[in-house]
């Protein structure tokens, strides 16, 4: 089974400000890695698959990028609304498809 | 647009049964793979099972192996999960997602849309 460590596990920032969440795991997984945003009491949202790729409507501030064991979800400028929880999860050696921990981006 | 709606959870013994249901509209769903993923209060996202387009091939997590069963009747649009023997461990938001490309192929595994969840309390 393919683990997936996020890290930080919260990220404290301002709005306006950048952020990146990191992503990596115990063995390559290509680019198969998709990232999900989830807000309290709410399912999660697909952002960005294939490691890069936005999903449809995710704006143009999020972006995504890495290949291997190594992945990166940025935000370039934190609008209100960002913060939420984010998890990655791989698909490139399945069944079982793995979520990381997730990393909370709080105010 | 893409709608999963959920039904079925509730408060169940341990060793008991339930079954979840999933209502699907808003796209081909017999061209779909369809997914259950679960999440623990104030925990992480699980992935549980998933099932292919046409109910052909399922795939589950070794915690739920031998217990749950996923299955779909492409007729009604619904997906389903059967879930025996019930544990505390299972206590869990269930929700049905649709993988994002249709059919089974490389590109499947991310999960393009998800229902808004049922509750399912396993409690003595």
């Amino acid at each position: 089974e393919i683990v997936l460590t996020q890290s930080p596990a919260t990220l404290s920032l301002s709005p306006g400000e950048r952020a990146t969440l990191s992503c990596r795991a115990s063995q390559s997984v290509r680019r198969s890695i998709a990232w999900y945003q989830q807000k309290p009491g709410l399912a999660p949202r697909l952002l960005i698959y294939d490691a890069s790729n936005r999903a449809t409507d995710i704006p143009a501030r999020f972006s995504g990028s890495g290949s291997g064991t190594d992945f990166t979800l940025t935000i370039s400028s934190l609008e209100p609304e960002d913060f939420a929880v984010y998890y990655c999860q791989q698909r490139s050696n399945w069944p079982p498809l793995t979520f990381g921990g997730g990393t909370r981006v709080e105010i | 647009q893409v709608q999963l709606v959920e039904s079925g959870g509730g408060v169940v013994q341990p060793g008991r049964s339930l079954r979840l249901s999933c209502s699907a509209s808003g796209f081909a769903f017999s061209d779909y793979s369809l997914h259950w993923v679960r999440q623990a209060p104030g925990k992480g996202l699980e992935w549980v099972a998933v099932i292919s387009y046409d109910g052909s091939n399922k795939y589950y997590a070794a915690s739920v192996e031998g217990r749950f069963t996923i299955s779909r009747d492409n007729s009604r649009n619904t997906l389903f999960l059967q879930m025996n023997s019930l544990r505390l461990e299972d206590t869990a938001v269930y929700y049905c997602a649709r993988d994002r490309v249709k059919w089974f192929g490389e590109s499947a595994g991310a999960f393009g849309h998800w229902g808004q969840g049922t509750l399912l309390t396993v409690s003595s």
